[in-house]
């Protein structure tokens, strides 16, 4: 079957820098993708890795490694806002282009 | 703007009524799916339609329906068969099959079975 693993929660300060990582296992990888979810809120897309090393955008990168079967969220400079849920998801095998996701990783950012 | 509405926002039902919740894209966007949340859980999958009338199970499918007789509409209703039918659902789009295609939610229905 296929599964996502990444950790519950993280708790991090202002200014800091965060990684969230997520291992996966699944027949026919066609990438890896993270979302931010805010509480009570839509998901909404951050990042997708179809080959393996970093992808840039701004303060949050993300890493693949395909041959670890893991990636992993970067955040840097946190802010408070970047309090929110973060959850890491791969196509879902014979299901077109629908995704599976992790469980989410609650990051909390304290002044 | 271009977008994907849910409505209602919030719903309550009594138990052994279906209920149907609303998804309207206005992206012009080919696939579009419906996940449920749990508190605490990740989003998955309930069903999903490639393109319009066609559709197909996900991996909690029981107890639900839907149907895509437009490219814009893809209503979800939640029957009596559904035992646990209490939680957040959410309504998404892609613009096609690439890979890797983002996902636009909707801003999702909190259901409560009273």
């Amino acid at each position: 079957g296929q599964s996502l693993e990444q950790p519950s929660e993280v708790t991090a300060v202002e200014g800091a820098i965060v990684q969230i990582n997520c291992t996966y296992q699944t027949s026919g990888f066609y990438g890896l993708s993270w979302y931010q979810q805010h509480d009570g809120g839509a998901p909404t897309f951050l990042s997708y890795n179809a080959l393996d090393g970093l992808e840039e955008t701004g303060r949050f990168s993300s890493f693949l490694s395909r041959s670890d079967s893991y990636g992993y969220l970067l955040l840097q400079e946190l802010q408070m806002k970047d309090s929110a849920s973060y959850f890491c998801a791969v196509r879902a095998a014979g299901a077109g282009t629908a995704l599976i996701f992790g469980k989410g990783t609650t990051l909390s950012v304290s002044s | 703007d271009g977008g994907i509405t849910q409505s209602p926002k919030y719903l309550f039902r009594k138990e052994g009524q279906n209920v149907t919740l609303s998804c309207e894209q206005n992206l012009n966007h080919d696939a579009m799916y419906w996940y449920r949340q749990d508190p605490g859980q990740g989003l998955r999958l309930i069903y999903y339609s490639q393109i319009v009338n066609d559709f197909q199970k996900g991996d909690i499918a029981e107890g639900y329906s839907v149907s895509r007789e437009k490219k814009e509409s893809f209503p979800l209703t939640v029957t009596s068969a559904q035992k646990n039918p209490t939680a957040f659902y959410l309504c998404a789009s892609t613009l096609g099959a690439g890979v890797g295609n983002e996902q636009f939610f909707g801003p999702g229905t909190r259901l409560t079975v009273l």
